[in-house]
């Protein structure tokens, strides 16, 4: 049971470039989420999914778009790579409100 | 907005003793779920404990439980015969609605041998 699968685990861009971020789940978890952790801080959430076909803005949503075509897979599309950028990115998800996320175990991005 | 709070940046413990770390939380609701997880330099986050805000007792998981206080809206965690495996980063996670966590700052943990 391989549980929530993110790759690449690391990666460089240069400013402007685009890049998708997978994350794929084999719980048949129908909610999905994905954080960033910049530096000494706590996760923030940038999109979440109650299921396939239907996708909403977290907290910091801007320069990302997501796609939930299938239960299994939620990617994560940064578009015109910033700076700003540059974090851990988390995907996780649950079965259900009242459980503990499943982690990925994360993608290192660096924007130069 | 939520905001959760963690007051103590880091925290240090002798080896087998207990150590309590600190997380309070601001919200509205009265119904919400409240988790402890665990960042060790692996990068990996690992769930530790968590509480249903409508049950009123604390939860425990081996060495590890909770003092959740809802009117004060505290929830701390309390870490018993602390191990060198649980060196790490501690986060506080506040959720409601749709699976969304608000995440506290966290508290880097070291345990001294």
């Amino acid at each position: 049971n391989a549980g929530v699968t993110q790759t690449p685990k690391f990666r460089i861009l240069k400013i402007g470039q685009s890049m998708t971020l997978q994350c794929t789940q084999d719980m048949n978890h129908n909610y999905m989420y994905w954080y960033r952790q910049d530096p000494g801080m706590g996760l923030k959430l940038i999109y979440y999914s109650v299921g396939a076909g239907i996708t909403d803005k977290g907290e910091v949503p801007n320069g990302y778009n997501v796609s939930r075509s299938t239960t299994e897979d939620f990617p994560l599309r940064l578009e015109l790579a910033a700076p700003s950028q540059t974090s851990v990115y988390f995907c996780a998800s649950i079965v259900g409100y009242n459980y503990g996320y499943t982690f990925g175990s994360g993608t290192r991005l660096t924007v130069v | 907005a939520q905001t959760v709070t963690q007051s103590q940046p880091e925290m240090s413990v002798q080896e087998a003793e207990t150590v309590t770390l600190s997380c309070t939380y601001d919200t509205s609701e009265s119904d919400y779920y409240l988790f402890w997880y665990k960042q060790p330099p692996s990068r990996q986050m690992i769930l530790v404990i968590r509480q249903e805000a409508y049950k009123q007792q604390n939860a425990t998981e081996n060495r590890f439980s909770v003092n959740f206080q809802k009117a004060a809206k505290s929830f701390s965690l309390k870490i018993s015969d602390s191990q060198l495996g649980d060196a790490a980063m501690y986060f506080c996670a506040y959720r409601t609605n749709a699976g969304k966590s608000t995440f506290g700052d966290g508290t880097t943990l070291t345990v001294k041998p």
